[in-house]
């Protein structure tokens, strides 16, 4: 079956610096991913929506600024927490909506989850 | 917006049938899923179901659709240890906006 799959997995930083999570759809082509996060012992919230080649839309309450996301192929999306501060230490989950048309059907995929620490 | 409850916990015996439960309140969903998230991992699909339908039947799950009562649940028959997770019903319009519920914890008892 398709395959999303983060990197890293786990993370942990300093206060203050920048950090990169990947998202990559690995057997198939992901007009739109989406970006989650959830708190401990909570739902999964959505953070924002990516299309590629176009700007991604933040959900209310989300800081464009804080969290950058780009989608600049088909297969990638990346999430960078910059100025990274103690309270951003959660689990950030991706998923990924295929292409209109493909054998997949249209289904979203989530990723494994990656784990950022911030100390 | 949207509103999604779960149970937060539920405890069973190995061998035991589980019932996991889910209310919302937005009418306009079409698809209706289960996901599956154990410790430190992330979602997994378990099954789905269209707005449509009132029943679902793949192998030990079974989910249960109560359009009128806006109520949603998965039985998990002959529960395992290794069906312990947390439980999240999602709910989409078609947009690909997944909404989820709380999460429910489901700890066996061997």
């Amino acid at each position: 079956g398709a395959v999303v799959s983060q990197h890293p997995s786990r993370v942990i930083c300093k206060s203050g610096t920048s950090v990169k999570i990947e998202c990559r759809s690995l057997d198939f082509q992901a007009t739109t991913m989406f970006w989650y996060r959830q708190f401990p012992k909570k739902s999964l919230m959505l953070m924002a929506t990516s299309n590629e080649g176009s700007k991604a839309t933040y959900e209310q309450g989300v800081e464009k600024d804080k969290f950058l996301i780009n989608h600049a192929s088909l297969t990638l999306s990346t999430l960078t927490v910059t100025s990274a501060h103690p309270e951003d230490s959660s689990f950030y989950i991706c998923s990924a909506r295929d292409h209109p048309g493909q054998s997949s059907g249209n289904t979203i995929y989530f990723g494994e989850g990656s784990w950022l620490t911030v100390v | 917006g949207e509103d999604v409850e779960q149970s937060l916990f539920l405890s069973v015996r190995e061998g035991d049938s589980s019932v996991i439960n889910c209310t919302y309140t937005d009418s306009s969903s079409t698809y209706l899923y289960w996901y599956k998230q154990e410790p430190g991992a992330g979602l997994q699909l378990l099954t789905y179901i269209f707005s449509n339908m009132d029943m679902k039947q793949d192998q030990r799950l079974t989910v249960l659709l109560n359009k009128k009562d806006k109520h949603l649940s998965l039985r998990i028959a002959d529960t395992q240890t290794g069906d312990s997770a947390i439980y999240f019903c999602a709910f989409t319009s078609g947009t690909y906006k997944y909404i989820f519920g709380t999460g429910t914890r489901l700890k066996v008892l061997a």
